[in-house]
Parts: C-alpha cells; sequence; structure tokens
C-alpha cells in the first residue's frame, strides 16, 4: 500500500517548457487535490477532484490545468512554465466513511524550479 | 471559507505537554476542526479531527470550546521530533467542494530539550 506518489520528485524547467506532475493513490479514494507551497507560506490549493471525470478550481489556479480520466490519478499540467511557478507542489487524497469527514493524505512533494 | 487564527510560532519544554491555540470565531454548524502538521518540507501529516466533541487519539487531543469558536490541540509529551508547522484548518463537510483543506500561515512550534 503505497498511499499517495508522486512523480516526478524534482524538476527543472525552462521557461516556457511545459510538463505534467502526476499524482497516484492506491486508496480508492474519490477526492483529490493539487496544491502549492512557496517558501515560508502555507499550502494553496490550485485544483480539485471530486471524482473521476470531474475537476474544479481552487484558489490559485491560473496557469495550471488538471485532469482526473481514472480514479486513482490526478494530473496537473503546466502549459508554459514561468518562474513564478517555481514552488513544492503536494497532491491529496479523501474519502468519506458513511458520509462523513475522514483524513487527507498528502503525498511527499514535487520540487519544481522554473529557470 | 472559515478562517482560523494561530500564533506564528511557539516554544516547548521537551517532556511538556504543547498547548496550540486556534481562532475559528466564523466556523459553520457543519465545518470540521481539522489539525495538521508538516515536518521540514514533507506532505502535510494528519493529526486529529472534529465537529463538536473533544476526541483524542494516539497522537493528540483536541479541545473544542463549546461554541465551537475556538480550539487547542494537545500533545502531552512533546518531544524534539514534534517541531513542526502545526496547522488548524476548518474543512467544510466533504460533500461541499470536496472538503477542500485551505491551509492558513500555521504556528512553528519549537520543541527544546
Amino acid at each position: 500500500n503505497a498511499g499517495v506518489t508522486q512523480t516526478p520528485k524534482f524538476r527543472v524547467l525552462k521557461t516556457g517548457q511545459s510538463m505534467t506532475l502526476l499524482c497516484a493513490q492506491d486508496m480508492n479514494h474519490e477526492y483529490m487535490y493539487w496544491y502549492r507551497q512557496d517558501p515560508g507560506m502555507g499550502l494553496r490549493l490550485i485544483h480539485y477532484s471530486v471524482g473521476e471525470g470531474t475537476t474544479a478550481k481552487g484558489e490559485v489556479p491560473d496557469g495550471y490545468n488538471v485532469s482526473r480520466l481514472k480514479k486513482q490519478n490526478f494530473l496537473l499540467g503546466l502549459e508554459s512554465a514561468a518562474p513564478s511557478q517555481t514552488s513544492v507542489y503536494f497532491c491529496a487524497s479523501s474519502y468519506s466513511f458513511l458520509g462523513s469527514n475522514t483524513e487527507a493524505f498528502f503525498g511527499q512533494g514535487t520540487r519544481l524550479t522554473v529557470v | 471559507d472559515a478562517k482560523t487564527t494561530q500564533p506564528p510560532s511557539m516554544d516547548c519544554a521537551e517532556g511538556r505537554a504543547a498547548n496550540l491555540p486556534c481562532n475559528h470565531s466564523t466556523i459553520s454548524g457543519n465545518e470540521y476542526v481539522y489539525w495538521y502538521r508538516q515536518i521540514h518540507s514533507q506532505g502535510p501529516q494528519y493529526i486529529i479531527h472534529g465537529l463538536k466533541n473533544n476526541e483524542t487519539n494516539e497522537m493528540a487531543s483536541l479541545i473544542i470550546t463549546e461554541d465551537r469558536k475556538s480550539s487547542t490541540l494537545i500533545l502531552p509529551h512533546a518531544t524534539l521530533r514534534d517541531t513542526a508547522v502545526y496547522y488548524c484548518i476548518v474543512r467544510p463537510p466533504i460533500y461541499n467542494q470536496g472538503g477542500k483543506l485551505i491551509f492558513g500561515q500555521g504556528t512553528e512550534l519549537s520543541v527544546k530539550p
């Protein structure tokens, strides 16, 4: 049981390049989330998904796109990377139990540098 | 989204109880209080959550005031490994926008020998 796995763990991009970050969870969770964390700050929600085939905007969605084609995977795309997108990206997944909230599980992060 | 207010930093002596306060005066009746912590730049780690009642697990206790406008996370016997940033989060029910977690700045807890 791997939990939430993020790929890659580190990446350096040049301005204007594109890339996709992969988040995979093996817990059959319905809900998935992408966050970014800048130095000295808390996590900010980029996009989230409430189920396979659904996505929604979070607090800071500009410059990012997401897809949830399979329940276990949530992809975060940067079409044209900018230095302002240099950050640590975290993915999380969650589920409900009898309609109530439970914990959300986080991955270990992807460190992205855009030069 | 209900906001939380936490002190930016706190110190605690090793072996003592660490009491981390959080204000959430605009919390709605169906919103939960969650606590996470983040050690260095690792992924946030779940600690505990509650709706109305006090909660306890193997890591910590959560005390929620009767009016639910504030809460306290208690680490009963703090160790050096508890040094981290602690986030208090008000989370909507999961059927509401996926129960998205909105993080604030957190409290940086330093446990000292």
